[in-house]
């Protein structure tokens, strides 16, 4: 099992331009997470999905959309990239509420 | 205030060493709590579930005070590779997994 991927691992954005993350997970988990990790502030959490066609916003929504059209696959899209948005990213996955979370390698954005 | 807190440190211990943490946290309703480790620049991974009864895996002890609303992480004869930051979490009334800022332990020869 991969357990949870991240695509890309590094990226660099100019103001303004537009991306997706792609997280996928191989073990069947119906929740799945996307959080943001800059120094100082912890994990926040951005966006979360508790099953296939479903999401909901987290601490951190503005400036992010997210779609989970798929049980393993979970989107995160940046409409237009502000410097702000610089930070690592990580998804994570989880068998169900309560459950324990596993979580992608990351990927770190740095808008210019 | 944040919802889960954590000393952020960092704590400086000796090989060997005996050291703890606490994490409190402000939802009474909180139901699964955990700890993870975080090395730097890389994901967080589980280190181990809190129950109330109080759990250990092998030096690693975790308790819960649901009383006073907060779990602990004791960590016995630490080695080098303890070095790391440390995680809390709290998953409350909502579906929503609430994280602490972390507790960075560095262990010295």
């Amino acid at each position: 099992n991969a357990g949870v991927t991240q695509t890309p691992k590094f990226r660099v954005l100019k103001t303004g331009q537009s991306m997706t993350l792609l997280c996928a997970q191989d073990m069947n988990h119906e929740y799945m997470y996307w959080y943001r990790q800059d120094p100082g502030m912890g994990l926040r959490l951005i966006h979360y999905s508790v099953g296939e066609g479903t999401t909901a916003k987290g601490e951190v929504p503005d400036g992010y959309n997210v779609s989970r059209l798929k049980k393993q696959n979970f989107l995160l899209g940046l409409e237009s990239a502000a410097p702000s948005q610089t930070s690592v990213y990580f998804c994570a996955s989880s068998y169900g509420y309560g459950n324990e979370q596993y979580f992608g390698p990351g990927t770190r954005l740095t808008v210019t | 205030r944040k919802e889960v807190e954590q000393d952020p440190g960092p704590f400086n211990v000796p090989e060997g060493a005996t050291v703890a943490f606490n994490c409190t946290y402000s939802n009474s309703a909180s139901q699964s709590f955990f700890w993870y480790r975080q090395d730097c620049r890389k994901e967080p991974k589980l280190l181990m579930s809190v129950y109330s009864s109080g759990n250990e895996d092998g030096r690693f002890t975790a308790q819960l005070n649901r009383a006073s609303q907060y779990i602990s992480l004791l960590i016995r004869d630490s080695k080098l590779s303890d070095s790391a930051t440390y995680l809390c979490v709290a998953t409350g009334g909502s579906y929503i997994p609430t994280f602490g800022r972390g507790t960075s332990l560095i262990v010295h020869p």
